[in-house]
Order: C-alpha cells, then sequence, then structure tokens
C-alpha cells in the first residue's frame, strides 16, 4: 500500500484565507519529504522540500512543518490565492524512490 | 531554456499492443524519471534514468522498460498492453543532485482499449 497519505481529499478554503494541508507517512527511513502542486492539464510542480532531520522550513508565501514523533507534514500556504486551486501530493523521497499520496484538492473561493 | 515535453499527447492502444513514450528533458537535467498517474490518484514511480543506465525502479513488472539517450532524453516502452494500463504518464528531468526539484512535463494520456 501506499506509504503516504493524506488526511482530507479535499480542502475550500476563501481567498485570502490561509490553507494547510496535511499528510501522514509511516517510513522512517524517508530522507526528504517534498510537496508538489498538480495544476488540471498539467505536470506536478515542484513547491519545497524538507529534510528528514528538518521540523521546518520557509519558502514563498509556504511552511513545511516535519513531525516526526508522529510522522505528519503539513504544508501551510498564507493568503491563498485563486491560482493556488490545485491538487497537492505530498511525496517521499526514500534512496531515490520518489513516492507519491493520493492527493488533497484545494479549491479557493473568491 | 526549454521546459519538459513529452509526446505524443494523446494515445489510443488495444491490449496486446506495444506503445512507446517519449521525453525531452530539461537543458542540462541529466536524470529522467517516468510516472504512471491513475485517474484520481498520485504519481507512481515506475523508474529513473542516469547517464542512459536505469538507476532506480519502481513495482513495476519487466514489460514496462526505458531508454535514456545521450542527449538526455528519454522513452518508456510498454510491451503487451493491459487494460489498465490506461493512465497518464508523466516524465520527469532533474539534476542527480536536486532529485527533489523534479520539472515534470504534461504527460501522455494512454487509452488501452
Amino acid at each position: 500500500g501506499e506509504s503516504v497519505g493524506l488526511h482530507l481529499p479535499t480542502l475550500s478554503v476563501q481567498e485570502g484565507d490561509n490553507s494547510i494541508i496535511n499528510c501522514a507517512y509511516s517510513n522512517s527511513a524517508s530522507d526528504y519529504f517534498i510537496w508538489y502542486k498538480q495544476e488540471s492539464g498539467k505536470g506536478p510542480q515542484f513547491i519545497i522540500d524538507i529534510r528528514s532531520n528538518m521540523d521546518k522550513r520557509q519558502g514563498q508565501r509556504v511552511t513545511v512543518l516535519l513531525n516526526k514523533t508522529v510522522k505528519h507534514l503539513s504544508l501551510q500556504i498564507a493568503a491563498t490565492q485563486p491560482g493556488d486551486s490545485a491538487v497537492y501530493f505530498c511525496a517521499e523521497n526514500i534512496n531515490n524512490d520518489m513516492r507519491f499520496g493520493a492527493g488533497t484538492r484545494l479549491t479557493v473561493k473568491p | 531554456e526549454t521546459g519538459v515535453t513529452q509526446s505524443p499527447t494523446h494515445l489510443i492502444k488495444t491490449r496486446g499492443q506495444q506503445v512507446t513514450l517519449r521525453c525531452s528533458s530539461q537543458s542540462g537535467h541529466n536524470t529522467v524519471s517516468w510516472y504512471q498517474q491513475a485517474l484520481g490518484q498520485g504519481p507512481q514511480f515506475i523508474f529513473q534514468y542516469y547517464r542512459e543506465e536505469e538507476n532506480g525502479r519502481g513495482n513495476f513488472p519487466p514489460r514496462f522498460s526505458g531508454l535514456q539517450f545521450p542527449n538526455y532524453s528519454s522513452e518508456l516502452n510498454v510491451n503487451a498492453l493491459e487494460l489498465d494500463d490506461s493512465a497518464l504518464y508523466l516524465c520527469a528531468s532533474s539534476l542527480q543532485n536536486s532529485y527533489n526539484e523534479q520539472f515534470f512535463g504534461p504527460g501522455t494520456r494512454l487509452t488501452v482499449l
């Protein structure tokens, strides 16, 4: 079965609000955890990654948090915009074997 | 800088046939990975090529095979097609030391009838 999974298949937020997308993993051997965004009709697009020995990493409007105690990963998007509407995947890199979860569809309401 | 391109965009085959999908990697990228994405699912790793050699493989049978050429472009070949092979096939390129940051092509939609 999948070693990464997402808590919710869909998430709807108001434009300007913050979004939090969650992911659980089971494999403690992961070297990195990665977030990708996939818009309709396109391939996934890299957002941010975090090494397994880190707790937090920030990018432009995004923050990834890693809680190794409960094997939980989250992606926080600040001031969500309509262009953020997409499917978000968490993935884990285990010795260059990239394993993706099933995805959460984020819908941003105007 | 040219992004990752894939051809064809759509393809219809019948069960038992063979198919070849093509990918041109982003300029300067030496690593190519192939994924299968079923509808409503995340991409599933098929295999990775680095310097023309297979450098990792997911849980796919041997009838899924690939090639990487000296210019880093790549092919995915699938023999003896099955109905369950119907999916979006994604190619992604990266640098070997920046594997997390893969650049994906738009995919080839394969339908097996």
